[in-house]
């Protein structure tokens, strides 16, 4: 398996809910990352797990909740967002420990806020 | 000025034409990557590159570490080939990313 997983692929929420997004991996990956994309705009990173440990926070605001449960799965939390949350929600996942390759995107959650 | 810079930022072509996209960094790095995303969807890693060239099917990748340049060639190009191309730099955990450049390839 050499993909990176990401679900729900479409999300519309309304600011009051709660939900969360999901990326999976099983290719033994141990860093794990999240970014928002705006449209015609390249990724920003938000958050990078290493080792199950957040080691990047990106100074995110805390309606961004992100968790790693264990080393194949990462969740990001979502609660009182605002419209301008609105964005492609990319999920990636490296090797980890410095290895440069092996860099793996998932497809995305298009998440509309409302 | 950004730390990953590309050219062009469009680009239209007619099918079958050759097709060249530049990328041009200031920092170290450790891998250079090139990434496809079409319209509303996810990125797709196209090459990673740390020295040479790369090739896949009708893509060329190429780099030279020491200009601290690196192009991705499309050779008969096809209108499925419209997207964006995006020039991402790693050094140890961090990537950084180029603008993109949004291809249009007419029939």
């Amino acid at each position: 398996d050499t993909e990176v997983t990401q679900t729900p692929k479409h999300l519309v929420m309304g600011m009051t809910n709660k939900k969360s997004l999901k990326c999976e991996q099983h290719m033994g990956h141990r860093a794990m990352y999240w970014y928002k994309q705006k449209a015609k705009k390249p990724p920003e990173l938000m958050f990078v797990y290493s080792y199950e440990k957040l080691s990047i926070n990106e100074s995110v605001p805390s309606r961004f909740s992100p968790e790693c449960p264990n080393s194949s799965l990462l969740n990001l939390h979502l609660h009182a967002l605002q419209p301008e949350d609105s964005a492609l929600y990319l999920c990636a996942s490296s090797p980890g420990g410095g290895d440069p390759y092996g860099y793996t995107f998932g497809s995305g959650t298009r998440l509309t806020v409302v | 000025k950004n730390e990953v810079e590309q050219s062009p930022q469009n680009l239209t072509a007619q099918e079958g034409e050759f097709i060249t996209i530049n990328c041009s960094y200031s920092v170290g790095i450790s891998a250079l990557h090139w990434l496809q995303q079409h319209p509303g969807g996810g990125i797709v890693s196209l090459f990673m590159l740390s020295s040479g060239k790369k090739k896949h099917g009708r893509l060329i990748a190429t780099i030279n570490i020491q200009e601290k340049h690196s192009s991705l060639h499309i050779t008969a190009s096809h209108p499925r080939d419209s997207a964006v191309y995006i020039c991402a730099v790693r050094n140890l955990g961090d990537m950084r990313f180029g603008a993109g450049t949004r291809l249009t390839v007419k029939p």
